[in-house]
């Protein structure tokens, strides 16, 4: 099955831009999608089609996908960015969709 | 506005069988594909399962594959996840959530602890 890895914690301090990577094997030639999940709550959807914000989301929110490696970039990270981003694709080999084990990013 | 709510968590012993539904409003249900997600108590997201906005496709992940079963009910706007055979391991916190381009809708989840 496919496997997604990403780093397990990324510090920023405010204002800094947090980068945010997930590897795949071949992951450019797939969609990938980025997900925001505060503590306690939900997940929110922030980047699909590798690049394209989710609707409510800042511009400070980016996306890139090539080769081996999407990244999620985060410009002027501010307190309110602490949270676990998760990167997810749509495997057609098997039929599942997978999720990368997630990202803590802490705001310094 | 769009809305799913999860119900029917609660604590099962191993073993045992419990149905999840997710109700929805807000949308046309039946246009849309969704999907079952759980999050283990301070693990990571992990996908479960897919349905089809027709009910033509559905995906299963391995962990539970021939354990669970996602099925839906159109006419209710409803989305379900039958969980049999269930092992300590399936607690978690499980999401339903559509699927447009990407997991654009989420509900608050359900806690289901299997202990004995």
């Amino acid at each position: 099955s496919y496997v997604l890895t990403q780093p397990p914690s990324v510090s920023v301090a405010p204002g800094e831009t947090a980068r945010i990577t997930c590897g795949g094997n071949n992951i450019g030639s797939k969609s990938v999608r980025w997900y925001q999940q505060r503590p306690g709550q939900a997940p929110v959807l922030v980047i699909y089609y590798d690049t394209d914000r989710a609707s409510g989301i800042p511009e400070r929110f980016s996306g890139s996908n090539s080769g081996n490696t999407a990244t999620l970039t985060i410009s002027g990270v501010a307190a309110g960015d602490e949270a676990d981003y998760f990167c997810q694709v749509w495997d057609t080999s098997s039929d599942h969709f997978v999720f990368g084990p997630g990202t803590t990013v802490s705001v310094l | 506005q769009v809305q799913l709510v999860e119900s029917g968590g609660g604590v099962v012993q191993p073993g045992r069988s419990l149905t999840l539904s997710c109700a929805t409003s807000g949308f046309t249900f039946s246009n849309y594909g969704l999907h079952w997600v759980r999050q283990a108590p301070g693990k990571g997201l992990e996908w479960v399962a897919f349905i089809g906005y027709n009910e033509g496709n559905q995906y299963h992940a391995d962990s539970v594959k021939g354990r669970f079963t996602i099925s839906r009910d159109n006419s209710k706007q409803t989305l379900y996840l039958r969980m049999d055979y269930v092992r300590v391991e399936d607690t978690a916190v499980y999401y339903c959530t559509r699927e447009e381009v990407g997991m654009d809708v989420w509900g608050r989840g359900t806690t289901v602890t299997v202990s004995s």
